[in-house]
C-alpha cells in the first residue's frame, strides 16, 4: 500500500489567513493525488483532483499543487465555512488516505 | 442531482454477515463505476472496494479482501456490499461513492453505519 502522510494534523488559523497542508506519499504517485473536505457530521467532498483541478463550484480560493511525493493543498484566504477535516488520498495504486488535518478557528 | 441513499446497517454479532445497499439517481448509474468506503468513529477513511460501470472488475482493500463482495445491479441502480465474517474492526460509517472513472471518486453518499459487537 502506499502510505500518505499528512501534515499538520490539526492547525488552528483566523478568517483570511493563508492556510497550507502538505501530504507525501511513501512512493511516486505521480498527479493522482484527490482532496477532500469534511464537514462534521457530513460525507467527504471531493474538492480538487488530479492534484491542481477545481472542482465544478468549488471556490477559486481552494487550490493544490505538486507531483511525484510532495503536495499542498492551500486556502488563500480561510472563511468561516472552511472549518472541517481535510484529507488527502491517492489513486496511483489502490486508494489510500491521509489521517486528516482538522482546520480550526483561532 | 447525484443522490446516493445507502441502508442495510444496523448492529450485527463478530463472525455474522450483512449486506449493504446502496440506491442512486440523478446520474447515469450504469455508466458509473462506484466504490464503497468506510470511517470508523472519529477515525480516518479508508478505501473497501470498487466494481466497474458493467460490474466485470472489483477490487478490495487488503482488510477485507475475502471477507466482503461489492456487486451491483444497473436494472435498479443499486450497488451493494456483502460483507461476511465481521470483526469488530469492521465497525463503520460506510459509503457509497461514485466515480468518474475506475479510480476517481467524487460523490459520497451519507453513509449507513454499521457496529459489530457481541
Amino acid at each position: 500500500d502506499i502510505q500518505m502522510t499528512q501534515s499538520p494534523s490539526s492547525l488552528s488559523a483566523s478568517v483570511g489567513d493563508r492556510v497550507t497542508i502538505t501530504c507525501q506519499a511513501s512512493q511516486d504517485i505521480s498527479n493522482y493525488l484527490n482532496w477532500f473536505q469534511q464537514k462534521p457530521g457530513k460525507a467527504p467532498k471531493l474538492l480538487i483532483y488530479d492534484t491542481s483541478n477545481l472542482e465544478t463550484g468549488v471556490p477559486s480560493r481552494f487550490s493544490g499543487s505538486g507531483s511525484g511525493t510532495d503536495f499542498t493543498f492551500t486556502i488563500s484566504s480561510l472563511q468561516p465555512e472552511d472549518i472541517a477535516t481535510y484529507y488527502c488520498q491517492q489513486y496511483h495504486n489502490l486508494p489510500t488516505f491521509g489521517q486528516g488535518t482538522r482546520l480550526e478557528l483561532e | 442531482q447525484v443522490q446516493l441513499v445507502e441502508s442495510g446497517g444496523g448492529v450485527v454479532q463478530p463472525g455474522r454477515s450483512l449486506r449493504l445497499s446502496c440506491a442512486a439517481s440523478g446520474f447515469t448509474f450504469s455508466n458509473s463505476a462506484m466504490h464503497w468506503l468506510r470511517q470508523a468513529p472519529g477515525k480516518g477513511l479508508e478505501w473497501v472496494a470498487v466494481i466497474s460501470y458493467d460490474g466485470s472488475n472489483e477490487y478490495y482493500g487488503d482488510s477485507v479482501k475475502g471477507r466482503f463482495t461489492i456487486s451491483r445491479d444497473n436494472s435498479k441502480n443499486t450497488v451493494y456490499v456483502q460483507m461476511n465474517s465481521l470483526r469488530a474492526e469492521d465497525t463503520a460509517l460506510y459509503y457509497c461513492a461514485t466515480a468518474r472513472h475506475l479510480w476517481l471518486i467524487t460523490y459520497w453518499g451519507q453513509g449507513t453505519l454499521v457496529t459489530v459487537s457481541s
